[in-house]
C-alpha cells in the first residue's frame, strides 16, 4: 500500500539558511499534518491543512511557513535556520471523514541538521 | 494545554514476560492512538480507540481506553525481542475541521532474548 512520502530524507543546512521540506500524502488523503520531533522528544504538532487551507496551528515558529497545493502535497518552508531547528520533521496524512477523529499515518520523516 | 503522561518511560524485560504501559491525562480526548516508532523512522500506527471502555486486541497486544476517555493502557503478553521499540500514545483533539495529535513522551521498551 502507498505510504506518505517525504523528501528529502536528510538535509544539512548552515545557520541562517533556508530549507524546504516536502510531503506527499497517501492517495485520496486530503489532510496533512506537520510535526517536529527533537532528539529524545515526542513529536510536537506544528500545523495542519485541509483542502489546501490551513486548519490548525500549533507551536510553529514565525520563521516557518507551510502550504498545501492542489495535488494535496504540502511544503514546509523554514527560514533563518537556528541550531535548535535540528530535528526530525514528520508529515502525516489522513482522509477527511464526515465526522470524528481520523487515524494519522506518518511518513518516514526528514532529518534536518543545522550546523 | 492538554498533556499526556506516559509511564514507564523505560522498560527492560526478558523475552516471555508480560508488560503494561500506561497513558494518562486530565483531559478528555476524542480518540487515542498508539504508535510504535523505530529510531530515525516515522511512528507507525498500531491502533485507535474511540469509545470509552473500548478494548482492542492486536495479536499479543491489548489496548484499552478508559471509561472517561482520559487514559489508556497497552498490555503486551509474552513479549518478544521484535517488540523492542518506542511506544507512543497520542490523543486526538479537535482543531476545527480536523484533529491534531498530542503525544506522550513515550515508553522505550527493550525485550532481551
Amino acid at each position: 500500500a502507498a505510504g506518505v512520502i517525504q523528501s528529502p530524507r536528510h538535509l544539512i543546512k548552515e545557520k541562517r539558511e533556508t530549507a524546504t521540506l516536502k510531503c506527499y500524502p497517501i492517495p485520496r488523503h486530503d489532510t496533512v499534518y506537520w510535526y517536529q520531533q527533537g532528539p529524545g522528544q515526542d513529536p510536537q504538532f506544528l500545523i495542519s491543512f485541509y483542502e489546501k487551507m490551513q486548519s490548525d496551528k500549533g507551536s510553529i515558529p514565525d520563521r516557518f511557513s507551510a502550504q498545501q497545493f492542489s495535488d494535496y502535497h504540502s511544503e514546509l518552508n523554514m527560514s533563518s535556520l537556528e541550531l535548535g531547528d535540528s530535528a526530525l520533521y514528520f508529515c502525516a496524512s489522513t482522509p477527511q471523514m464526515a465526522s470524528g477523529p481520523n487515524e494519522q499515518f506518518f511518513g518516514p520523516g526528514t532529518r534536518l541538521t543545522v550546523l | 494545554t492538554q498533556l499526556l503522561e506516559q509511564s514507564p518511560q523505560f522498560l527492560s524485560i526478558q523475552e516471555g514476560e508480560n508488560l503494561t504501559v500506561y497513558c494518562n491525562s486530565s483531559s478528555v480526548f476524542s480518540s487515542l492512538q498508539w504508535y510504535r516508532q523505530e529510531p530515525g523512522e516515522g511512528p507507525v500506527l498500531l491502533v485507535t480507540v474511540v469509545t470509552g471502555g473500548e478494548v482492542k486486541k492486536l495479536k499479543r497486544l491489548t489496548f484499552q481506553f478508559g471509561d472517561a476517555r482520559k487514559d489508556s493502557s497497552l498490555h503486551i503478553t509474552a513479549a518478544q525481542p521484535g517488540d523492542t521499540g518506542l511506544y507512543l500514545c497520542a490523543g486526538a483533539s479537535s482543531g476545527g475541521s480536523n484533529y491534531k495529535l498530542t503525544f506522550g513522551k513515550g515508553t522505550l521498551l527493550t525485550v532481551n532474548p
